[in-house]
């Protein structure tokens, strides 16, 4: 059974500083990982997703990496802002998407 | 232009009461979800669809049922409201079943 896992549940940085968020997972037999973000009482948006394949997705001054051989995935944020401020959430595809408990990032003016 | 739409957005309603919530799709996906989020944030699957048919049914109770009509909607019936339903469920689509997936603003559904 697939179990996915956010380190660290939360966390709270000054304003301009860069994070990485990390996300494991037990199965590599995944297709590929998303990466998503939840504002309070709204829904998921999608950031990135990384196929299988690859092993790096940008956009912005967002960068996800993957590695299936050790079943990880890391979200990395450059120069971050209060409007970063969310629950990011890493999900990796199999005939579903497996979710994990999330990461809660609060980025301080 | 929502992608995935879900109706109602709030839902409040008293034990053993049946209620339903509809999502629609306008990005012509096979596969489509219905998820579950508990009051500790966490998302797990309910049920998965394609192309109208059922793919993914978790342990849920019986008193949910999807229903499929078209590959673009897929609704969420529940029977006997109990208290222990109350959550924010959230419909998604994909292309195919191992690709992107998008999800709707969730029903935040409340039972007292």
């Amino acid at each position: 059974k697939q179990e996915v896992t956010q380190i660290p549940a939360a966390l709270s940085v000054p304003e301009g500083e860069n994070l990485v968020l990390n996300c494991s997972f037990t199965d590599s037999a995944i297709y590929n990982l998303q990466w998503f973000r939840q504002d309070p009482g709204k829904g998921l948006t999608s950031l990135l997703l990384i196929q299988s394949s690859q092993r790096e997705q940008t956009s912005g001054r967002l960068n996800a990496s993957l590695d299936k051989s050790s079943g990880r995935s890391t979200l990395y944020i450059a120069a971050s802002q209060p409007g970063d401020s969310a629950t990011y959430l890493c999900a990796g595809v199999g005939n579903q998407f497996y979710f994990g408990t999330g990461t809660s990032l609060t980025v301080i003016p | 232009d929502t992608a995935v739409s879900q109706t109602p957005k709030y839902l409040v309603t008293q034990m053993g009461n049946d209620k339903s919530i509809k999502c629609e799709q306008n990005l012509g996906h096979d596969t489509m979800y219905w998820y579950k989020q508990d009051s500790k944030k966490f998302l797990k699957i309910m049920f998965s669809y394609n192309n109208k048919e059922l793919i993914i049914n978790e342990t849920v109770p019986n008193r949910f049922s999807p229903k499929s009509p078209d590959k673009a909607h897929l609704n969420l019936h529940i029977n006997s409201l109990e208290l222990g339903d109350s959550a924010v469920y959230f419909c998604a689509s994909s292309p195919q079943g191992d690709t992107e997936a998008f999800f709707g603003q969730g029903t935040r559904l409340t039972v007292v």
